[in-house]
């Protein structure tokens, strides 16, 4: 199994620009996660998904948007892209919500730098 | 609102000590409690959890966490530190009800030194 895979690895933006990063996950999880990384910070929830069509806002979706049209893919959509945006990316799944007792399983992250 | 404190950016333990990792949590309703550890480059690794039951949890490595839920506190543990124990840890929270909204702490730095 692949786990949690998340595609591209590391992306320069300029201002304004959009683009979308890429998840996929092959363990037949319901859920799915999107978060930030930033140094000191820890990680904050942009959005999450409790299975495909379903999705809701985290701590911090503002200028970010979600689909979930298959189990498999949580896409994450920038648009227009501010330096704010500047941060790691990382896509979790899990079976069951964590609240279920269930571990999040991650990606290894996508680097962002908005310029 | 849920939250979680890490109150230590770095800790440095020399390898053989015990080693702690602090974490305070502030939930309303019983908490669901995990530790997750980060290398390099990596995304994260779920350790251990505490759902409910036994105060004293152990996960993977050798890690244990104790409950304390007068002190509203999830301490990370290990007995003997390893060098390859270096990592950055993080604690997490949420709570029954709350579909999936796993709070994260700002995360601790483990520093083991041979």
């Amino acid at each position: 199994n692949a786990g949690v895979t998340q595609t591209p690895k590391f992306h320069i933006l300029k201002i304004g620009q959009s683009m979308t990063l890429q998840c996929t996950q092959d363990m037949n999880h319901n859920y799915m996660y999107w978060y930030r990384q930033d140094p000191g910070m820890g990680l904050k929830l942009i959005y999450y998904s409790v299975g495909a069509g379903i999705t809701d806002k985290g701590e911090v979706p503002n200028g970010y948007n979600v689909s979930r049209s298959t189990t498999e893919d949580f896409p994450l959509r920038l648009e227009l892209a501010a330096p704010s945006q500047t941060s790691v990316y990382f896509c979790a799944s899990s079976r069951q919500g964590a609240d279920q007792n269930s571990p999040l399983h991650f990606g290894n992250g996508t680097r962002l730098t908005v310029t | 609102a849920q939250s979680v404190a890490q109150p230590e950016d770095q800790v440095n333990v020399a390898e053989g000590n015990p080693l702690t990792v602090k974490c305070t949590y502030s939930v309303s309703g019983n908490p669901y409690l995990f530790w997750y550890v980060q290398y390099p480059n990596r995304g994260l690794q779920f350790l251990l959890k505490y759902i409910t039951g036994d105060n004293l949890v152990k996960g993977s490595y050798g890690f244990e966490a104790e409950f304390n839920k007068s002190q509203t506190s999830f301490h990370l543990k290990k007995p003997s530190a390893l060098v390859s124990d270096s990592a950055l840890y993080f604690c997490a929270v949420t709570h029954a009800s709350n579909t999936g909204k796993l709070i994260f702490g700002q995360g601790t730095t483990l520093q083991v030194k041979p």
